[in-house]
């Protein structure tokens, strides 16, 4: 069975700079799929940005990015030139058609402050 | 282009009534799954299915049923509410048509029920 774990329940960013948010995971997988989630006050759940296990670049979507280790396990998520918007909860998972399940961190609360 | 539609929004029983939550999308996704979001446990998985007529158990499957007569609908059924049943439920659907690692895997999530058990 695989694990997600996101050990910090909160950080908080100063507008316009970077923060980086931490997801480890675990799995006997060798194919599989990571995503970071965002999750506003408005309760939706957003895809912020997807990684293929097989691919070694790291995904880039815009202000987003991620640091895939694989022999690691780890999967973390930059945010550059941080939003007041950006404020919200954001959740890994990880994802194997091994048995076609999407497992969830338990989340992290990123607060921006102005 | 409506994607997961999911009813109610928001919900309250009392303990001992059942009710369905209501999940419905228009994607022709064979994989839809329903996940409870309590704080500080993220989401778990509650059931999940991978075509119709096909439904199997998550992390946190007791108290709950679902069935799959189609592939655009999976509704989840309280048959029996608990107050530990209080939580936010969210339906999510996504493409699942054989493993490639080209496939596209992104989940499609409904807007969450907000459900209290009295």
């Amino acid at each position: 069975a695989q694990t997600v774990t996101q050990s910090q329940p909160e950080m908080s960013v100063q507008e316009a700079e970077t923060v980086t948010l931490s997801c480890t995971y675990d799995t006997s997988e060798s194919d599989y799929y990571l995503f970071w989630y965002k999750q506003p006050p408005s309760r939706q759940m957003i895809l912020v940005i997807r990684q293929e296990a097989y691919k070694q670049q790291n995904a880039t979507e815009n202000r987003f990015s991620v640091n895939f280790q694989k022999a690691a396990k780890s999967f973390s998520l930059k945010i550059s030139d941080s939003q007041l918007g950006d404020a919200a909860m954001y959740f890994c998972a990880f994802f194997t058609g091994a048995n076609s399940k999407l497992t969830f961190g338990k989340g992290i609360t990123l607060s921006v402050r102005p | 282009n409506a994607g997961v539609t999911q009813t109610p929004k928001f919900q309250v029983l009392k303990t001992g009534q059942s009710m369905t939550l209501q999940c419905a999308q228009d994607m022709n996704h064979e994989y839809m799954s329903w996940y409870r979001q309590d704080p500080g446990m993220g989401l778990r998985l509650i059931h999940y299915s991978v075509g119709a007529g096909i439904t199997d158990q998550g992390e946190v499957p007791n108290g709950y049923n679902v069935s799959r007569s189609t592939t655009e609908d999976f509704p989840l059924r309280l048959l029996s509410a608990a107050p530990s049943q209080t939580s936010v439920y969210f339906c999510a659907s996504s493409y699942s048509g054989g493993w490639t690692a080209t496939m596209n895997t992104e989940a499609f999530f409904g807007q969450g029920t907000r459900l209290t058990v009295v």
